[in-house]
C-alpha cells in the first residue's frame, strides 16, 4: 500500500518548456489535489478534483492544466513553465471529511 | 473567504521545555481543524482533527485543542525528534473538501 506516489521527485526546466507531474494513488479515493508550497506562503491549492472526469480551479490556477482521466490519477500540466512557477508541488487526496493524505513532494526549479 | 494566520513562525526549544503554537482562523462553516506535521523534505502528515469547539485530542507528547475562533498545539516535555514544522488548516463549508493551510510554524527541540 504505497498512498500517494508523485513522479518525478525533481526537475529542473527551462523557461518555456512544458512538462507533467504524476500523482497516483491507491487508496480510491474520491478527492485528490494539487498544492505548491512556497517559503513564507504556505500550502496554496492550484487546482482539484472531486471524482474521476472532474476538475476545478483553486486558489491559485493560472499557468496550470489538470486532468483526472482516472480515479487513480492525477495530472498537473505545466504548458510553458515560468521562474515563477519554481516551488515544491504536493498532491494529496482524501474521502470526504477526513484528512488528506500527501505525497512527498515534487521539487521544481524553472531556469 | 477562509483565512489561518499560526504564531509563532519559528520556535526554539529546550529538551523538555513545554510550549503551545498557536493557529488563528476565520471560516465560513467550520467542518473541521486539521494539525498536520512535515519534515524538511518531506509531504505533510497527519496528526489531528478538530471538528468543535470544546474538543480536544492527544497523541503522545502532542495536545491539540480547539475555541471558536483558533486552536492550540501543545507540546509537553518535547524532545529533539519533535523538531518539525507544524501545519494547521481549515475546512470550510464550501465545496470540494478543500482545506486552507496557514504558513506554519517551525519547531526546532535542542537537546
Amino acid at each position: 500500500n504505497a498512498g500517494v506516489t508523485q513522479t518525478p521527485k525533481f526537475r529542473v526546466l527551462k523557461t518555456g518548456q512544458s512538462m507533467t507531474l504524476l500523482c497516483a494513488q491507491d487508496m480510491n479515493h474520491e478527492y485528490m489535489y494539487w498544492y505548491r508550497q512556497d517559503p513564507g506562503m504556505g500550502l496554496r491549492l492550484i487546482h482539484y478534483s472531486v471524482g474521476e472526469g472532474t476538475t476545478a480551479k483553486g486558489e491559485v490556477p493560472d499557468g496550470y492544466n489538470v486532468s483526472r482521466l482516472k480515479k487513480q490519477n492525477f495530472l498537473l500540466g505545466l504548458e510553458s513553465a515560468a521562474p515563477s512557477q519554481t516551488s515544491v508541488y504536493f498532491c494529496a487526496s482524501s474521502v470526504t471529511d477526513y484528512g488528506y493524505t500527501f505525497g512527498s513532494g515534487t521539487r521544481l526549479t524553472v531556469v | 473567504e477562509d483565512q489561518v494566520t499560526q504564531s509563532p513562525e519559528a520556535l526554539r526549544l529546550q529538551e523538555g521545555e513545554s510550549s503551545s503554537l498557536n493557529c488563528s482562523y476565520t471560516v465560513s462553516g467550520l467542518r473541521g481543524l486539521f494539525w498536520y506535521r512535515q519534515d524538511p523534505g518531506k509531504g505533510p502528515e497527519f496528526l489531528f482533527t478538530l471538528y468543535s469547539a470544546g474538543e480536544e485530542k492527544e497523541k503522545e507528547r502532542l495536545k491539540a485543542t480547539l475555541t471558536k475562533k483558533e486552536s492550540f498545539l501543545h507540546i509537553t516535555a518535547p524532545k529533539p525528534e519533535d523538531s518539525a514544522t507544524y501545519l494547521c488548516a481549515v475546512q470550510g463549508a464550501a465545496a470540494g473538501n478543500k482545506l486552507t493551510f496557514g504558513g506554519g510554524t517551525r519547531v526546532l527541540v535542542k537537546p
